[in-house]
């Protein structure tokens, strides 16, 4: 089967820098992607690693491990709007997304 | 459409009756996925359209569950005889890729009564 482990709560202040985590059991692999929620609204897509190593974009990176099933979202200079759910999924050999639990992070000032 | 259009936004029912929720996919996408999000919960995967093969609906929770895309382009998840656990957001998402890059429609909230 295919499983995600991400933390539930994460709690950071404005300009700070946080690592959002996962770790994944999948039968097949290909991709772990990235996508935020805020609070009643739909899941926006923030990114896709294929490959090992880091992905920037903007504010946002994203890093993968294929070896250690593994991988992080780091969000910098943190803003309150960057508030919201944050969910890993993977792409596995039936070509759909599963999706972890999601990360709640929480932007105080 | 510009964006995935999901309908109705807002579903109340009684207890046994049946409901339909629709889809309207990005036009050209033809993977067209449906999730349930309960209460601060994670994206439960429902079922898989991807082109014209069959589908994959290894998520359905019971046979009361159904779905169907007509012409590859707008899909109809039917819930029959609908329970209290059946209240959740039910989330449409299309990609022009399978398993990348999905865009979510806002969802169809239901509640069951």
């Amino acid at each position: 089967g295919q499983s995600l482990e991400q933390p539930s709560e994460v709690t950071a202040v404005e300009g700070a820098i946080v690592q959002i985590n996962c770790t994944y059991q999948t039968s097949g692999f290909y991709g772990l992607s990235w996508y935020q929620q805020h609070d009643g609204g739909a899941p926006t897509f923030l990114s896709y690693n294929a490959l090992d190593g880091l992905e920037e974009t903007g504010r946002f990176s994203s890093f993968l491990s294929r070896s250690d099933s593994y991988g992080y979202l780091l969000l910098q200079e943190l803003q309150m709007k960057d508030s919201a759910s944050y969910f890993c999924a993977v792409r596995g050999a039936t070509n759909k997304l599963i999706f972890g639990t999601g990360t709640l992070l929480a932007v105080q000032p | 459409g510009a964006g995935v259009s999901q309908s109705p936004s807002n579903k109340v029912t009684e207890k046994g009756k049946d409901v339909e929720l629709r889809c309207d996919p990005i036009s050209g996408h033809t993977a067209l996925y449906w999730y349930r999000q309960s209460l601060g919960q994670g994206l439960e995967f429902l079922i898989y359209f991807q082109g014209n093969s069959a589908p994959d609906k290894s998520g359905l929770p019971s046979d009361r569950f159904s779905a169907e895309r007509t012409g590859g382009s707008v899909s109809t998840l039917t819930i029959q005889r609908t329970q209290q656990e059946d209240s959740a957001v039910y989330l449409c998402a299309s990609s022009f890729e399978a398993g990348y890059g999905y865009t979510f429609g806002s969802g169809t909230r239901l509640t069951v009564v």
